[in-house]
């Protein structure tokens, strides 16, 4: 099956401590983002890669850092810098050459830092 | 980068009463896409909507495009307790999407 994977569901760490949340799409999408949702809020750009070995930031990147050393995975650390890090983390891919800008979402990875 | 205001922000309907869901721009969008984001999922992608005017159905979901590109809307004729979730409108700019802060849809039986 083809999509986008991101583990763990579920992830609880201490203050202070870094954090990676995977991201891993099979669907050959060239674009890849990490978004922010808190209730209320919406979702909102941290980082987004058209390209391997390139990215750029979204609204929100403080505290936040990404690669993108292969075409399939866009992997995402929280730093002890993010000051309110307890959110849901969703990751999405796309097709850059396409006149649809649809982009497909992974199930999500829930952060509690306490 | 291009903001949207949706509105309302919540919504609680009894089953088999309509719903609306608006999404407003003070500046024109090039086109604007529509997510459903269910309670504990993902968002997924509904549709895109890019003429002027333009009108498109999904059994009972009426998408809806301004004349002035500037608002769209989103009807749910007799929602259904499947309706339950949370819709978001998103705008393109070059390669990122920015979205609206969503109407949650609340639907008793």
């Amino acid at each position: 099956d083809g999509g986008i994977t991101q583990s763990p569901k579920y992830l609880f760490r201490k203050e202070g401590q870094n954090v990676t949340l995977s991201c891993e799409q099979n669907l050959n999408h060239d674009a890849m983002y990490w978004y922010r949702q808190d209730p209320g809020q919406g979702l909102r750009l941290i980082y987004y890669s058209q390209i391997v070995n390139d990215f750029q930031k979204g609204d929100i990147a403080e505290g936040y850092s990404v690669s993108r050393e292969k075409k399939e995975s866009f992997p995402l650390t929280v730093t002890s810098a993010q000051k309110n890090p307890t959110a849901f983390y969703l990751c999405a891919s796309k097709v850059m050459e396409s006149s649809y800008n649809e982009q497909f979402f992974g199930p999500g990875t829930r952060l509690t830092v306490l | 980068g291009q903001q949207v205001m949706q509105i309302p922000q919540y919504q609680h309907v009894q089953e088999g009463e309509d719903f609306t869901t608006y999404c407003n721009s003070s500046t024109t969008l090039s086109n604007i896409q529509w997510y459903k984001q269910r309670p504990g999922g993902h968002p997924v992608f509904l549709i895109q909507l890019v003429k002027s005017g333009e009108v498109k159905k999904q059994k009972r979901l009426t998408f809806q495009f301004g004349e002035a590109k500037k608002n769209s809307s989103l009807h749910i004729t007799a929602t259904q307790t499947t309706d339950v979730g949370t819709y978001f409108c998103a705008v393109s700019g070059y390669s990122t999407l920015t979205f609206g802060k969503g109407t949650m849809l609340l639907v008793s039986p």
